[in-house]
């Protein structure tokens, strides 16, 4: 399983876009990359999910470049309900096994 | 609604007590998981199942058991709690070939 490296907490105003990097040097050529968000006293929810170059959805944005060796989940004109644990993880969609959850970026968003 | 549910919410335990806990899913999923969580850390994998009938350990799967029941179920259970092993249990599940994880409420676990 790919080892990822987020930056442990960031705080940014409402309105303004967030962009959390998430580092994966070891990615493998079948992994994909998936985001998920964890609000206080829930469990995560899955945001997006990319093999590379970019992916929207109605919620946020996945950047990937071509050496797939980092990412960055942006997020559009964040608001206080975005406050947040954001979480990377890196692995083949194909398989069943266990995936390992970091601790995440915990996003602080200020008014 | 679907989606994945926990049973208890809440409960205290007390040292040396055993409890299960429970978790069902109605969206036909394959594997089945089991996180715990403690205050400001990230997720641990206690166990998973990736079919009915297989079970394997995750990072942390020492003082737990688990049982796949069927395809909907997968039970963690605490044989001899430890007041370490206080921490919010979460369930998930996923179709095979997914890796877009439905997670439960969680059942926040206090030992005494």
């Amino acid at each position: 399983l790919a080892k990822t490296t987020q930056p442990i907490s960031m705080d940014s105003y409402e309105g303004q876009e967030v962009n959390i990097t998430c580092s994966h040097n070891n990615i493998a050529t079948n992994d994909y990359i998936t985001w998920y968000q964890q609000f206080p006293s829930q469990g995560p929810r899955f945001i997006i999910q990319g093999y590379k170059t970019k992916v929207t959805n109605e919620v946020a944005s996945l950047f990937i470049p071509a050496d797939r060796k980092s990412s960055t989940l942006s997020l559009p004109r964040v608001s206080l309900s975005d406050t947040a644990v954001y979480y990377c993880l890196v692995g083949e969609v194909n398989r069943d096994d266990k995936i390992i959850f970091g601790k995440g970026t915990r996003l602080h968003i200020l008014p | 609604n679907a989606g994945v549910t926990q049973t208890p919410k809440f409960q205290v335990l007390k040292t040396g007590q055993s409890m299960t806990l429970q978790c069902a899913q109605d969206m036909n999923h394959n594997s089945m998981y089991w996180y715990r969580q403690d205050p400001g850390m990230g997720l641990r994998l206690i166990y998973y199942s990736a079919s009915e009938g297989t079970t394997d350990k995750g990072e942390v799967p020492n003082g737990y058991n688990v049982s796949r029941l069927n395809k909907r179920e997968f039970s963690l259970r605490l044989e001899s709690a430890a007041p370490s092993q206080t921490s919010v249990y979460f369930c998930a599940s996923t179709l095979p070939g997914d890796r877009k994880y439905t997670f439960g409420s969680g059942t926040r676990l206090t030992v005494v």
